[in-house]
């Protein structure tokens, strides 16, 4: 069985700051990985997705990530944050990219002025 | 171009009473799928279509609810005699094929008086 772990509901960075989500998985095939986006009453938006090619990804809005299967992690990371980074941001595992994505909890990003 | 659309955005209904809630993918999506995320269960599959059939209906919590697809486009998710802790939102995904990254909808707010 698949699952994903996102260590952190909450974390909260200033403008400009280094913003690090943090995602493990678990998973008994080689996964396919993605980050996803959600702003409040929206749904959800694909930041960036792993698919067994460059194990670092890059995705939209300065983001990326990089998979580590040696730590079954897949780490989001945004060098400088945005108040408009501020939203929800969930990981997601599905196996051969043909099954239903699992999610992580999710982890809200908050950023200070 | 037109993304996934879900209607309604909001639906409030007694208890008792069945709903039926609408995605339209995007067109030439041959995958569709419904998720549900709630307070405290976080995002959870529901149900998966390839084309007009539901290959894994696994997620679907009770016999209460169903969900159709015709002419492999629009979808028709029904609950019926809801229960409050159906109280979710209801979110629909598609994809060009099952190995494609999802694009989301932005849900159906579901409210169960």
């Amino acid at each position: 069985a698949q699952s994903v772990t996102q260590l952190g509901s909450h974390v909260s960075v200033s403008e400009g700051a280094l913003v690090l989500l943090r995602c493990n998985y678990s998973s008994s095939v080689p996964p396919y990985l993605f980050w996803y986006v959600q702003y409040p009453n929206k749904g959800l938006q694909l930041l960036l997705k792993y698919t067994s090619a460059a194990t670092l990804v890059k995705g939209i809005n300065g983001f990326e990530a990089e998979f580590k299967k040696s730590e079954t992690s897949f780490h989001l990371t945004k060098p400088s944050a945005h108040m408009s980074d501020a939203a929800e941001y969930f990981c997601a595992v599905s196996h051969s990219g043909n099954t239903p994505l699992v999610f992580g909890k999710g982890t809200r990003l908050s950023v200070i002025a | 171009g037109a993304g996934v659309s879900q209607s309604p955005s909001n639906k409030v209904t007694e208890k008792g009473k069945d709903v039926e809630l609408r995605c339209d993918p995007i067109s030439g999506h041959t995958a569709l799928y419904w998720y549900r995320q709630s307070l405290g269960q976080g995002l959870e599959f529901l149900i998966y279509f390839q084309g007009n059939s539901a290959p894994d209906k696994s997620g679907l919590p009770s016999d209460r609810f169903s969900a159709e697809r015709t002419g492999g486009s629009v979808s028709t998710l029904t609950i019926q005699r809801t229960q409050q802790e159906d109280s979710a939102v209801y979110l629909c995904a598609s994809s060009l094929r099952a190995d494609q990254p999802q694009h989301f909808g932005d849900g159906t707010r579901l409210s169960i008086l």
